[in-house]
This record gives structure tokens, sequence and C-alpha cells, in this order.
């Protein structure tokens, strides 16, 4: 139950196209889903956060869209660029406590 | 610049060896949680403190593992006897007392030989 499930594990996508990252979880206590954006060898940096009042977040480029009945979230980068290649994390965390990650999406932007 | 820091960068160190690993969060921020990731993986939790108070901490980590946040500023991780399945990035973050944004630090990368 405290799992969160991420799909696809990668994804490429041309240049100026929409990258969609799915993320599905089953604890209804979750109150925060973040996501981040992880280079190699960095340490992961905080996008874009929702909360399950709220059924879509946008921030420069990048959009979440939040269904609390299906328990589901995912991440949409618009205008998409090869520097947005990365690894992306969804996360979930009830309160303040630890952040329950996805397995990751590695995204290709090819020019 | 004002956001996490962690020391060392790098560490290399020999299998029964300790190691020790420091955190300074973003000043002001009264959480502090430490997390370990492994190549190709996303982060797994190790422990969580409010200030100076260690709230939670994983059921997973070893004995081997402790974690201090003495006056509530920075912290540290300590493992001992490094065993060669410790080598792994060592991630600490850092959040404000609302909200649920953490914050994170550059990493320490272990590498038990």
């Amino acid at each position: 139950q405290q799992q969160v499930k991420q799909s696809p594990q990668s994804l490429i996508v041309q240049k100026g196209g929409i990258p969609i990252i799915n993320c599905a979880y089953e604890n209804t206590a979750f109150d925060y889903f973040p996501w981040y954006q992880q280079f190699p060898g960095k340490g992961p940096a905080l996008l874009i956060a929702i909360r399950p009042d709220v059924s879509e977040k946008k921030e420069g480029r990048f959009t979440i869209s939040f269904n609390k009945s299906a328990k589901q979230f995912s991440l949409h980068i618009m205008d998409s660029q090869p520097g947005d290649s990365a690894t992306y994390f969804c996360a979930a965390s009830e309160g303040n406590y630890q952040l329950i990650w996805g397995a990751g999406t590695k995204l290709i932007i090819k020019p | 610049d004002t956001g996490v820091s962690q020391d060392p960068r790098h560490k290399i160190t020999k299998r029964g060896q300790n190691v020790t690993f420091r955190c300074d969060p973003i000043s002001e921020h009264n959480r502090l949680y430490w997390y370990r990731q492994t190549l190709g993986q996303g982060p797994e939790f190790l422990t969580y403190f409010q200030n100076e108070a260690q709230l939670e901490k994983s059921r997973l980590l070893s004995d081997r593992f402790s974690a201090e946040r003495p006056k509530g500023s920075f912290s540290t991780l300590e493992i001992q006897r490094t065993e060669q399945g410790d080598s792994a990035m060592y991630l600490c973050a850092s959040g404000g007392p609302w909200g649920g944004e953490q914050y994170f630090g550059p990493g320490t990368r272990l590498t038990v030989t």
C-alpha cells in the first residue's frame, strides 16, 4: 500500500514534443505529490508538487495533472528541450514524513 | 549558496572501516532527511529529524548506521564496519516548517572496496 508505481521506465521524445510520465498510488493518506528531476551524479531537484485539493498545477513548462478518484498523477513537459533529458521521479508522502518514490523514468529528448 | 550542502562529495573506503558524512541543511529548515540511492533506483529513506529529534527511522536500516542532529542544525550519518553493499549515493534533504517540500543536497558517493 506504500508503493508508488511509475511508468514508463524510459521515454524518447523529439524536441518540442510533450513527454508524459504517469504515477499511481494506493495509500489514500498521501497528501503531497512532488516530481523531481535528477541528472547523473547529482541530487534530485524539486520540479513541481501538488496536493490532492487541486486537479492541475502548472509551473513554467511543467504541469502536474492529478486524479484523486483514480489515485493517479502525471507530469507533462511542454515544448521539451534536449536539456530536459534526465531521470524523473514521482513521489508521495503523508504529512512531513518520508517520501515514497517511484522507480524513475529516463527521459531522452532528441534534437 | 544557500542550498543543502554535503561533505565529502566522494568517499572511498575499505571494507570494515567506519565512515561519517555531514549534511548542512538550508538555514532555518527544521526538517532533515537522509536517503540512500543506488544506480538506477529511486532514493531509499533512511531517517528523519525534526529539529534535533529523530522521529522516523527505516526498519531496513542496519544497526551499523547511526545519525545525529545535535543542535537541530547540521546532521551526521555514520556507517560502522562498512560492507560492499553500502556502496551508494547518500543524499540529505531539508524542509521548512510548512509544507512537505524536501530539497536535496548534491549527495556523498560512497565506494567500499
